[in-house]
């Protein structure tokens, strides 16, 4: 399978805790995105980076959410002190970036998370 | 804040019937729309897209017209199926960098046989 893919897909933890999530872009492409899905909405952007810089982040991106693509290959978004409400799907996707005439991302599978 | 929506939250259609998905988008900027298709559980699956230099764009079984003058999006999804049956969400990028969707609700489609 050589689409998005991101781990785990499904993360249960107790509000307050760490939680970290991976996403692994499509090989050559150089854009990677990460956006929250809530019940009955369509996803909402949180940031992007193209290769290692990351270039946006969305207000919905509170002090307590970091990611990163060190490498820009893969990325990691991390959330401290978790709340019920970042209870959501996390998407990831990933597309060619600039240089191509069209720049369609295309998503992973996404990371289901509960707060309890 | 300007936003992209849908007319119909659900469309329920009979098997072998077209499907027509509409959407409204407001940022006049806007000059990329894509079409994603999702299933329960899922991550959005690319459909079909289109640039706002064209009006009409085809794909296998989909076609996607634009109207500019009205803001106006839509899917036709030709015979359709049950594996049709999923959340369909248009989305738009709004002008400059080709990055950050914007998504509307989205449209469930319910095929039956």
């Amino acid at each position: 399978d050589t689409g998005v893919s991101q781990d785990p897909r499904h993360k249960i933890t107790k509000r307050g805790q760490n939680v970290t999530f991976r996403c692994d872009p499509i090989s050559e492409h150089n854009r990677l995105y990460w956006y929250r899905q809530t019940l009955g909405q369509g996803p909402e952007f949180l940031t992007y980076f193209q290769n290692e810089a990351q270039l946006e982040k969305s207000r919905l991106l509170s002090d307590r959410f970091s990611a990163e693509r060190p490498k820009g290959s893969f990325s990691t978004l991390e959330i401290q002190r978790t709340e019920q409400g970042d209870s959501a799907m996390y998407l990831c996707a990933s597309s060619f970036g600039p240089r191509h005439s069209t720049d369609t991302q295309y998503f992973g599978p996404g990371t289901r998370l509960t707060v309890l | 804040g300007e936003s992209v929506g849908l007319h119909l939250p659900t469309l329920s259609v009979q098997e072998g019937d077209n499907s027509i998905i509409n959407c409204a988008y407001s940022n006049s900027a806007s000059d990329y729309f894509i079409w994603y298709k999702q299933e329960s559980g899922k991550g959005p699956q690319f459909i079909i897209d289109i640039r706002s230099n064209m009006d009409k764009r085809q794909g296998q079984r989909v076609t996607v017209l634009l109207n500019k003058t009205v803001k106006h999006l839509s899917l036709q999804i030709a015979a359709t199926q049950p594996g049709d049956s999923a959340v369909y969400f248009c989305a738009e990028n709004s002008g400059g960098s080709n990055y950050k969707l914007t998504f509307g609700k989205g449209t469930l489609l319910t095929v039956n046989p």
